[in-house]
Formats: C-alpha cells, structure tokens, sequence
C-alpha cells in the first residue's frame, strides 16, 4: 500500500518549451503533497508544498510564474515547468501525505522525474 | 533554518564491515527522523523513520538511533554487503506531524567484494 507515481519516469525537451509532470497518489487520498528538486551530486531540496484546492506555498528562491503547481484533486499534483532552460535540467520528486487511509504522519515518495533540457 | 548534515561524504569499505554513517541535524524540534537509500539515477527507498520520542528502530541489518536532545542520529548497517552500495540520506521533518523533509547532501557508500 501508498503508492506514489510519477509520470513521465523521464522527459527531454527543447529549451523554451513547457513540461508538466505528474505526481499521483494511488491506493491513498493526499490533501498535502510536496514537490522536491535534485540536482547531480546533490540533496533534495523542496521546492514547494501544494495544497488540494488551494494555492501551493513556494519556497525562498523558486519562481512560482515559472514552476506552475496544481492540487486538483485529492490523488493528483502536476508540476509544470515553464519556458523550460538548461539549468532546469533535474530530477524532480515528489511525496504525498495521506489524509486518510494510511499514516498521515509521514510521506510517502514518487520514483521521480529525470527532466533533460536541451 | 534547520540544516542536515551528513558525514562522511563517502565511504568505502570491504564486504563483511560493520558501519555507521552520521548524520546531524540543527534544531532539534523534529516530528520525525527518516533514512533512505538512492541508488544511482533512482528514486528514495524509505529504511527507517524515527518518531521524536523513540531511541531507536531496527530493519534487518540496519539500525537507526536518534538523540534529539543533541541533534543526532546514527545509521548502523551489519555485515555490510556489495548489494548494500549506494546513497544513504537522512532528512528530518518538522515540529508538526506532515511537514516537509529537510534532507542532508548524503553519504555514498562503496561496498567492495
């Protein structure tokens, strides 16, 4: 049980185009998810927590004009980058907390997303 | 701000060593404390996660211990094998049940045949 997916495993665009990534929660409803950043040799680093109905909360120092988060529903999260560049280029992860039918006081992680930006 | 550290950096070690890995945290009002392994190019596997007011777990050959009061746990892994080489992270949460994890930068572990 808690199973997070994330869609595309991996993605390569060209620099200026938009990606939306998918993070969905499948055996459990998420009211919080949180959306992570790694670069290589690096450690997590959030980006943002998103809210179902609501409006994501952003970290210090990540554009909220160009990472576009949307919590529509109770199992879904998309994050969309923007007029994606090179320096884009990551993986991004993200987690889910139950609100029910699991361990609300934990998380629960997608496999991630290698995004390539060329 | 709570900052994670993680040491050492790297390791290496011959098959069969006990190990202990690091890991130091800043402020010490945490929910919760977590390790996780990555492999290279790969997702976050959950090990261990420690609630605030537990010592310690165990999983198999591993054995997570957490001080709160001084910031610290430590990450112990039995008769270390080459299946056991990868990334260990160790991230915190918050003060509240739910918060996000702050994660330390990892430490890469070797595990030579």
């Amino acid at each position: 049980g808690a199973v997070v997916s994330q869609h595309p495993s991996w993605v390569i665009c060209k620099s200026g185009t938009s990606v939306k990534i998918e993070c969905r929660s499948l055996d459990f409803q998420a009211t919080t998810m949180f959306w992570y950043r790694q670069f290589p040799k690096q450690s997590l680093m959030l980006m943002a927590t998103s809210n179902e109905g609501s409006k994501a909360t952003y970290e210090q120092g990540v554009e909220k004009d160009k990472f576009l988060i949307n919590h529509a529903s109770l199992t879904l999260s998309t994050l969309t980058v923007t007029s994606a560049h090179p320096e884009d280029s990551s993986f991004y992860i993200c987690s889910a907390r139950p609100s029910s039918g699991g361990r609300t006081d934990t998380q629960y992680f997608g496999p991630g997303t290698r995004l390539t930006v060329l | 701000k709570q900052e994670v550290t993680q040491i050492p950096a790297a390791l290496s070690v011959p098959e069969g060593e006990n190990l202990v890995l690091n890991c130091s945290f800043t402020d010490s009002a945490i929910y919760n404390l977590q390790w996780f392994r990555q492999d290279p190019g790969k997702g976050l596997t959950s090990l261990l996660l420690i609630q605030s007011s537990q010592r310690e777990q165990t999983s198999g050959r591993l054995n997570a211990s957490l001080d709160k009061s001084s910031g610290r746990s430590t990450l112990y892994i039995a008769a270390s094998q080459p299946g056991d080489s990868a990334t260990y992270l160790c991230a915190v949460g918050g003060n509240q049940a739910g918060t996000a994890l702050i994660f330390g930068k990892g430490t890469t572990l070797s595990v030579s045949s």
